[in-house]
């Protein structure tokens, strides 16, 4: 089992539309958190990232983080064409081990 | 921009050669970590240096070595190169403390062939 599950998609909304990107992981050790988004041959942008359990809003962006289930989620609100990019889950234990696992990014395209 | 930059953008050599990447972190970033993405495998971190030292080793192969040197820019060798090792290898940088806070390079798209 790989300590990270993303569903690939590809994702499919119209404009506006929210959309729910999740992960689920199967390291307890977990601490942090992360959302990135990349554009097609870009490096990995941080959108945002939280500790531990509960929720934390960024404009239109919420991650959500159930550690009890190991299930995190990105909501993104009033999607636009700009937010058309893969959308990668990444997790760290803390303390002094930085090593970022990834999920394999969900590829989402937002439809005018 | 993140702030990190990698140099080159592209490299296609031939396999049994070998490379050098290059990375520049964030200003006042004492750490660096190097990631290999490929469509199979997504993003696996390879190796993190802290100012100078080796902190942290993932699934790096034998034939890849790094360094960070005392300008805090930190170099990738690859040798022995596979037609396998063909990726997107990008760098990123964090500051004190702040590890699960990592930025992220443009990367360098290596193809062996």
């Amino acid at each position: 089992q790989k300590e990270v599950e993303q569903d690939p998609g590809p994702l499919s909304v119209p404009e506006g539309a929210i959309v729910s990107l999740n992960c689920t992981y199967s390291n307890s050790a977990f601490q942090y958190f992360m959302w990135y988004r990349q554009y097609s041959r870009k490096g990995p942008e941080l959108l945002m990232y939280t500790y531990s359990s509960g929720n934390k809003e960024d404009g239109r962006f919420t991650a959500q983080v159930d550690k009890s289930s190991k299930y995190i989620s990105l909501f993104i609100r009033d999607s636009q064409p700009s937010d058309s990019a893969t959308y990668l889950c990444a997790m760290n234990s803390g303390g002094s081990n930085y090593k970022l696992t990834f999920g394999k990014g969900t590829l989402l395209t937002v439809n005018p | 921009d993140s702030g990190v930059t990698q140099t080159p953008k592209h490299l296609i050599t031939a396999t049994g050669q070998r490379v050098t990447l290059r990375c520049s972190p964030r200003s006042g970033d004492l750490s660096v970590y190097w990631y290999q993405q490929s469509l199979d495998q997504g993003l696996q971190f390879l190796i993190q240096y802290y100012n100078g030292e080796e902190r942290a080793k993932g699934n790096i192969l034998e034939r890849f070595s790094a360094q960070q040197f005392p300008d805090l820019h930190s170099e990738l060798n690859l040798s022995s190169l596979e037609l396998g090792d063909s990726a997107l290898y990008f760098c990123a940088s964090s500051g004190a403390g702040t590890g699960y806070e990592q930025y992220f390079g443009p990367g360098t798209r290596l193809t062996v062939t």
